[in-house]
């Protein structure tokens, strides 16, 4: 089993659907949970994170974490064209070592 | 201004031959960070910079090897690149590092395409 599994899409929703991307994962050491959003072309960049377990929200985007499920997910509320995007799970925590992972990602397309 | 700068932007070359990807950070960050992100668009850390000390090494071949002359640089050097090789590579930055397992908002460069024919 892969230490962080997302389903690569791509993901085609009309504008203003609400949208849900989901990572699951495998390590229990995990106690950051951070989402990252990549246009096309470009470097990743940090959208929102989480620390353990619960909700958090910023305007149209709530991340979620389940840590007894080990399953976060993403939702995108009213989505726009202008969120077609690969959004990309990453995680930290754990002991001294390498320990941060980010998920293959999920490719989005929001048609207007 | 762009905070994290990479060059080449693109990067076409032949087997074999040996090639470097440079990177530049003006945020004052302690940390650097050269990612692979393959065709799937699997993005992979291959080493990590912490005040010019190397202090995550992935198992990445030794044809790879990173330099960092000051914090504010990272460059990659490929040595006898190969056709797995290509990819886009991302140099990243953050304050502090990721390795302690904490949360650290790395800045990701624009990318560069390397194609290796």
């Amino acid at each position: 089993q892969k230490e962080v599994e997302q389903d690569p899409g791509p993901l085609s929703v009309p504008e203003g659907a609400i949208v849900s991307l989901n990572c699951t994962y495998s390590n229990s050491a995990f106690q950051y949970f951070m989402w990252y959003r990549q246009y096309s072309r470009k470097g990743p960049e940090l959208l929102m994170y989480t620390y353990s377990s619960g909700n958090k929200e910023d305007g149209r985007f709530t991340a979620q974490v389940d840590k007894s499920s080990k399953y976060i997910s993403l939702f995108i509320r009213d989505s726009q064209p202008s969120d077609s995007a690969t959004y990309l799970c990453a995680m930290s925590g754990g002991n001294y070592g390498q320990n941060f992972v980010f998920g293959p990602g999920t490719r989005l397309s929001v048609l207007p | 201004d762009t905070a994290v700068s990479q060059t080449p932007k693109y990067l076409v070359t032949q087997m074999g031959n040996d090639k470097s990807i440079k990177c530049e950070q003006n945020l004052g960050h302690d940390t650097m960070y050269w990612y692979k992100q393959d065709s799937k668009k699997f993005l992979k850390i291959m080493f990590s910079y912490n005040n010019k000390e190397l202090i995550i090494n992935e198992t990445v071949p030794n044809r790879f090897s990173p330099k960092s002359p000051d914090k504010a640089h990272l460059n990659l050097h490929i040595n006898s690149l190969e056709l797995g090789d290509s990819a886009v590579y991302f140099c990243a930055s953050s304050q502090d590092s990721i390795r302690g397992g904490g949360l650290e908002t790395q800045y990701f460069g624009p990318g560069t395409r390397l194609l290796v024919l």
